[in-house]
């Protein structure tokens, strides 16, 4: 089945130890995405790849970074996590940036 | 500033009724529509979307109605399901600008038995 994978779906890092969190899809889409969503608030979305066009949300913190090596695979890069970094990860695809679909996401522990 | 509000946090509903989940909005650039179901431990799910084009979408049980003047769209589960039980998420996107959906908070259904 055609999908959108994470992984791990749940990281534990100490705080200020940089961790990477990974996505990959076998859809084939063209467009990428990396959302942060905390507890009852909505997904926000810190960056997105249009092929391999990079495109970063003005108010994502420079602590985070991604790499779009291939169609398939996504990364995004947390160079130094603080205990408000903790959340649920989510990568999401789509091919005319209107539907995404989503993976089941990484919950991110910083301790 | 939030363009999406879902303002009920959550809603409980009788197994077998209707659930009417509500969503507004305040750019009126938007101009597509989606709705996403989230289960715990799960990433969001695709459920249905309208274009502004439309008033009114349907498929099986999920309605969703566009107000375009009132800037709101609701979605209608009928009859409701105890599986139906999960958050939605109401998000937008303005399709001639960039690719991006802007999502509100979600509102928590909880269908009774």
């Amino acid at each position: 089945d055609a999908m959108v994978i994470q992984n791990p779906r749940y990281q534990v890092t100490q705080f200020g130890k940089p961790v990477t969190l990974s996505c990959s899809q076998t859809l084939n889409h063209n467009v990428m995405y990396w959302y942060q969503q905390k507890s009852s608030q909505a997904p926000k979305l810190l960056f997105h790849y249009y092929d391999k066009d990079f495109n970063n949300e003005a108010d994502t913190p420079d602590n985070f970074q991604s790499r779009r090596p291939n169609t398939s695979f996504c990364f995004l890069d947390i160079r130094s996590p603080g205990l408000g970094d903790a959340a649920m990860y989510l990568c999401a695809t789509s091919r005319d940036g209107l539907e995404q679909y989503f993976g089941p996401g990484t919950r991110l522990t910083v301790t | 500033d939030q363009q999406v509000k879902q303002n009920s946090p959550s809603l409980s509903v009788q197994e077998g009724r209707i659930s009417i989940l509500n969503c507004d909005y305040t750019n009126s650039m938007f101009d597509y529509f989606l709705w996403y179901k989230k289960y715990p431990a799960e990433g969001p799910t695709f459920l249905i979307s309208i274009s502004s084009i439309k008033d009114k979408n349907e498929d099986g049980r999920f309605t969703v109605f566009l107000n375009k003047s009132a800037k709101h769209l609701s979605l209608h589960i009928v009859p409701s399901q105890p599986g139906d039980s999960a958050v939605y998420f109401c998000a937008a996107s303005s399709t001639d600008r960039d690719d991006k959906i802007i999502f509100g908070k979600g509102t928590r259904l909880h269908i009774l038995p």
